[in-house]
């Protein structure tokens, strides 16, 4: 079935580096827009990145931009996102979302820490 | 920059009908189309509403969405009331640089 996972939370300390990673399965990846989407503990859920079908075109969230990268790997169906000079407002569990007319296939998510 | 504002919380009785608001601020709710997300506590969120008024499928037609220029707001409107239908809904959109945009939730109760 039509699936996302993410994986590559943990515990990282203020300034740390983390990679994410989102498995997909059951679709044509390559053909599909993907996006990360967090949310912190007890609040909202804010857009965090875009990547076209291609890899060709990427947006991101002010709140992260120069810090985190997102990428695919089409060949091996995954999304990642490479998140650098990590801050304690970026703990949040982190999702990873399928993009068609809207976001119509999410993961479970995986959470980040950010805490000394 | 846009933003969506949402109420902080709802509630209504099980077989009402409820509405949640989500008003467009330094910007047309209308440029762009609204989607509305509903979260189940512990779950990932799940769509109920898109392009403004469309459910996907699986979705029951006691969901509907809509748009008011002249408030500049979108509404999701839930009827029937199930306590299922307690949860967070987002509705989200999109500012003019085509970023993506979402409210800051409101939290449904049925009671």
């Amino acid at each position: 079935q039509v699936q996302l996972v993410e994986s590559g939370g943990h515990l990282v300390k203020p300034g740390g580096s983390l990679r994410l990673s989102c498995a997909a399965s059951g679709f044509t990846f390559s053909d599909y827009y993907m996006t990360w989407i967090r949310q912190a503990p007890g609040k909202g859920l804010e857009w965090v990145s875009y990547i076209s079908s291609s890899g060709s075109t990427i947006y991101y969230a002010d709140s992260v931009k120069g810090r985190f990268t997102i990428s695919r790997d089409n060949a091996k169906n995954s999304l990642h996102l490479q998140m650098n000079s990590l801050r304690a407002e970026d703990t949040a569990v982190y999702y990873c979302a399928r993009e068609g007319k809207y976001m119509d296939v999410w993961g479970k998510g995986t959470t980040v820490t950010v805490s000394s | 920059n846009f933003m969506l504002t949402q109420p902080h919380s709802v509630s209504e009785s099980p077989g009402k009908t409820v509405t949640i608001s989500c008003t467009g601020r330094s910007g047309s709710i209308a440029s762009n189309y609204v989607q509305w997300y509903q979260q189940r506590p512990g779950s990932a969120p799940t769509a109920v509403i898109y392009e403004d008024n469309q459910r996907p499928s699986g979705v029951p037609d006691r969901f509907s969405g809509s748009i008011d220029s002249s408030s500049n707001s979108a509404s999701l409107t839930i009827s029937g009331l199930k306590t299922e239908d307690e949860a967070d809904y987002y509705c989200q959109s999109y500012d003019r640089n085509i970023l993506w945009v979402f409210g800051g939730g409101t939290k449904l109760t049925v009671l």
